[in-house]
């Protein structure tokens, strides 16, 4: 039973517009809710995070939102840019905090 | 500040055998995770080490164990490999002690092929 799902394998958008990256979970012991970029060869790098006791954070081009009600993050980037062409994950932990549990990851095309 | 560094890059084994994956953490962080990624899928968490000691496992079966050293580096053993053990393992460190929001951040993953 996956408790974080990213329901669009893939996403295309044009360099310049919003992207717009959804993540839904069940668990309502999650609490604490992170993103993650991942380039080829690489490991997910650690993009921005969030607290169950918000529903916004912003850093940057980058902001997640929170509706805890609907058990829903999204990630906005704004602008979109070719070089965040990568797959992105949703994280999530409960209030254990020992581990992360992610969901399938979404591949965001970015075209010039 | 150096990142988290993991070895060997790819490995290829036989199903039977027996793998050690190494994997050093960023400079400053005292635990270390470790993570399953099969193609196509999002990493799932095999276990975590902090102080030397298992803290936390997920669900995965006793074949898969790991080690910390005093140094926070750490290894990840699995023995009797099978088919299904192709994956690529990914490792985190993190400092402990910040609560749930201590982030992990990843080395760039041992990929293994077993035959």
């Amino acid at each position: 039973d996956q408790q974080v799902k990213q329901n669009s394998p893939s996403l295309s958008v044009q360099e310049g517009r919003i992207s717009i990256l959804n993540c839904d979970y069940t668990n309502s012991m999650f609490d604490y809710f992170l993103w993650y970029k991942k380039y080829p060869a690489e490991g997910p790098t650690f993009l921005i995070s969030i607290s169950s006791i918000k529903d916004k954070n912003e850093d940057g081009r980058f902001t997640v939102f929170l509706n805890k009600s609907a058990k829903h993050l999204s990630l906005h980037i704004v602008p979109s840019q070719p070089g965040d062409s990568a797959v992105y994950f949703c994280a999530a932990k409960d209030n254990a905090g020992n581990m992360l549990t992610f969901g399938g990851g979404t591949r965001l095309m970015v075209k010039p | 500040e150096t990142g988290v560094t993991q070895s060997p890059t790819h490995l290829i084994k036989t199903r039977g055998q027996q793998v050690t994956l190494r994997c050093s953490s960023q400079s400053g962080h005292n635990t270390v995770s470790w993570y399953q990624q099969a193609l196509g899928q999002g990493p799932q968490f095999i276990f975590q080490y902090y102080r030397e000691e298992e803290n936390g496992r997920g669900n995965f079966p006793p074949r898969f164990s790991g080690l910390q050293f005093p140094n926070y580096s750490s290894e990840l053993n699995v023995n009797a490999l099978e088919l299904d053990d192709s994956a690529l393992y990914l490792c985190a460190s993190s400092l402990h002690g910040q609560g749930r929001t201590d982030t992990q951040y990843f080395g760039p993953g041992t990929r293994l092929t077993v035959l």
